[in-house]
């Protein structure tokens, strides 16, 4: 148990099906982070939150919107995905200092997982 | 875009002997952190070693980093059935005051134990 919790740990969809992912932390932790694990590919990081507010978007495509009502929670709302969307979605969560230079970045935790299937 | 490249990308070894893998990156970095999963779940942090460091231990791994080479070294001494899993490495990456804390991972060394 890492303190980051991701449901649902599977999800079967259709391309025209509307779900989404949740993922929860309770290390108050200030920054959370959806990435995205394909077979033989790296992990990709999707989107970033630091302290509530966006701050990255990797190029990510609009059927992958993201929410962080606040630090503790962050949605991934799907609509219309594709069958190469098919994918393991982590979530993690990290303490990042206060906005600067870049400082010394502390460890991320992860959460297990939604292992997504787009049928 | 992809910072740490691991190598080997494959790994299989007998229990009880030592595993080594190795981790390149480009840029400038603040810290280079190593990861281990296990299939399908995810990421557990192992170690964190700093620019400033050039070494770092914890139970059974030592952790290397040479960044004049822009290189690190993970090694497992005296590996057991149990370690079997992909290690990444990851390196920070971002701009100023936007994007700290950002992790990028490698495509990760798949060790194989075998008892």
């Amino acid at each position: 148990e890492t303190g980051v919790t991701q449901t649902p740990r599977h999800l079967v969809m259709g391309m025209t099906n509307k779900k989404s992912l949740k993922c929860e932390q309770h290390l108050g932790h200030n920054a959370m982070y959806w990435y995205k694990q394909s077979a033989k590919k790296p992990l990709e990081l999707m989107f970033v939150y630091n302290f509530k507010e966006q701050t990255e978007n990797n190029s990510v495509p609009s059927r992958f919107s993201p929410e962080c009502p606040n630090s503790s929670h962050l949605f991934l709302h799907l609509h219309t995905l594709q069958p190469e969307d098919s994918a393991l979605y982590l979530c993690a969560s990290s303490q990042v200092p206060g906005q600067g230079p870049l400082g010394t970045n502390t460890e991320a935790f992860f959460g297990q997982g939604t292992r997504l299937t787009v049928v | 875009s992809q910072q740490g490249e691991e190598d080997p990308q494959a790994l299989s070894i007998q229990e009880g002997e030592n595993a080594t893998m190795n981790c390149s990156y480009k840029t400038s970095i603040n810290n280079l952190q190593w990861y281990r999963q296990n299939s399908g779940r995810g990421l557990v942090h192992l170690i964190l070693i700093r620019s400033n460091e050039r070494e770092k231990h914890s139970g059974r791994l030592r952790v290397t980093l040479d960044t004049s080479k822009k290189s690190s070294s993970l090694l497992i001494t005296a590996s057991r059935a149990a370690d079997t899993a992909s290690y990444f490495c990851a390196t920070a990456a971002g701009s100023y005051g936007g994007s700290q804390g950002n992790l990028i991972f490698g495509k990760g060394t798949k060790l194989s134990v075998k008892p």
